[in-house]
Formats: C-alpha cells, sequence, structure tokens
C-alpha cells in the first residue's frame, strides 16, 4: 500500500458548481500530477506540479487549476462543472530529479456530475 | 494516434494459461511501467522498467527500448489476476502518457 491518498473518494456535484480534490504525496516525494480517467479508456494527464509550481500542463481548460502545498500534497479544482467532467481522477507522486524512482498512484475520486 | 499503444484491449483466459499483453510507444522516455487496475479504479505500479526484464512471482515485464516495445507476461493464470492492465510511459517532462488498458478475465 502506498502512501498516497485521495479524498474524497467519491463525489456527486450538479452541473455549474465547481469541486475541490485533494492528493497527499508519498515521503519523499516532490511532484504530483493529476490525471483524468473517463470510462473505459486510459487517463489523461492533466497537469502536474513540482515544487509548488505548476510545470506541465494537458489539453484541458484554465477552469482545471491546481496548487501544490509546502508538503507537497496538491489540490486539483474544477470550475464551473461539465456532465463530460464526470470521470474517475487520479493523481501520481514521485521524485522528479532522478530518473528511475519509482510513482506511486492514490485509489482515485470518482467524480459524477449531474 | 495515442503515444501508447497496447494490445488485446480484452482477453478472456482459462485458470492456468500463460498470458502475454503488449505495449508500444511512440515518444521518448524515461521509464515504462506496468500497472493494475481494479474495479474500483485504485492502480498499483506491478513494475517500473528502463531496460530489460523484470520477474515478480508470476509477473514477467521486459522491455525493447530500440522497438520501442514492452511485454507484460503473466504464467499459471488465476481469477484473482482478473483486472485492467495499463501500460504508461514517463516522458521527459516526468509526466505519464497511458494507454487504453487491456482488460482480462481468468475463468476458473
Amino acid at each position: 500500500e502506498t502512501g498516497v491518498t485521495q479524498s474524497p473518494t467519491h463525489l456527486i456535484k450538479t452541473r455549474g458548481q465547481q469541486v475541490t480534490l485533494r492528493c497527499s504525496s508519498q515521503s519523499g516525494h516532490n511532484t504530483v500530477s493529476w490525471y483524468q480517467q473517463a470510462l473505459g479508456q486510459g487517463p489523461q494527464f492533466i497537469f502536474q506540479y513540482y515544487r509548488e509550481e505548476e510545470n506541465g500542463r494537458g489539453n484541458f481548460p484554465p477552469r482545471f487549476s491546481g496548487l501544490q502545498f509546502p508538503n507537497y500534497s496538491s489540490e486539483l479544482n474544477v470550475n464551473a462543472l461539465e456532465l463530460d467532467d464526470s470521470a474517475l481522477y487520479l493523481c501520481a507522486s514521485s521524485f522528479l530529479g532522478s530518473v528511475n524512482t519509482e510513482a506511486f498512484f492514490g485509489q482515485g475520486t470518482r467524480l459524477t456530475v449531474v | 494516434k495515442n503515444e501508447v499503444e497496447q494490445s488485446p484491449q480484452n482477453l478472456t483466459a482459462q485458470e492456468g494459461e500463460f498470458i502475454t499483453i503488449n505495449c508500444s510507444y511512440s515518444v521518448g522516455i524515461s521509464a515504462l511501467h506496468w500497472l493494475q487496475q481494479h474495479p474500483g479504479g485504485g492502480i498499483v505500479s506491478l513494475f517500473m522498467l528502463s531496460s530489460g526484464k523484470k520477474k515478480h512471482g508470476r509477473l514477467i515485464a521486459t522491455i525493447n527500448i530500440q522497438e520501442k516495445h514492452s511485454s507484460l507476461h503473466i504464467t499459471a493464470s488465476h481469477p484473482r489476476d482478473s483486472a485492467v492492465y495499463i501500460c504508461a510511459v514517463r516522458g521527459a517532462g516526468n509526466q505519464f502518457y497511458f494507454g487504453t488498458g487491456t482488460s482480462l478475465t481468468v475463468i476458473p
């Protein structure tokens, strides 16, 4: 079992609302990346945070934003929720600076937008 | 075209069979991961490879960097191996590119 914890595990929101998802990082890691996994598809990269700064972003609109805190935990915020935002949101914790360190994934937050 | 392609998409096997899942990728990578995802959604990293071959119990993973190809083998498959197996590559920016997964069902 990894030290990466995501909360909440499940969430139901209404279209137009805002949501905040949380991810702790593995001890010793400095990078958290976020992924969206729609039903039946592989996860898609949203963005990555390294030392509290965004240092990579996938093809997601600005209403997807994030934060990383000094303890390297992270939040994903989604504004103006749309029905298509319904998905499993995964975070991965890793150490940027050493090529071959393992990455650990959280259990995911399943978001349903109605 | 996806950066990571997996085959097959779905696989049904009888208990005890030898199983192979293939992964091809088109980007430069620092490492390749084989991941297991159970119905609840959580992902477990089975292997991280940057060259050669790794073995863990009944699981074997190989990678050919020149051909940009990796395989995951399961020997003596068991119903508890039923899950989605995902190939993911870590790119130069540390982000992951994922395949769409192979859904494996092992029948007793």
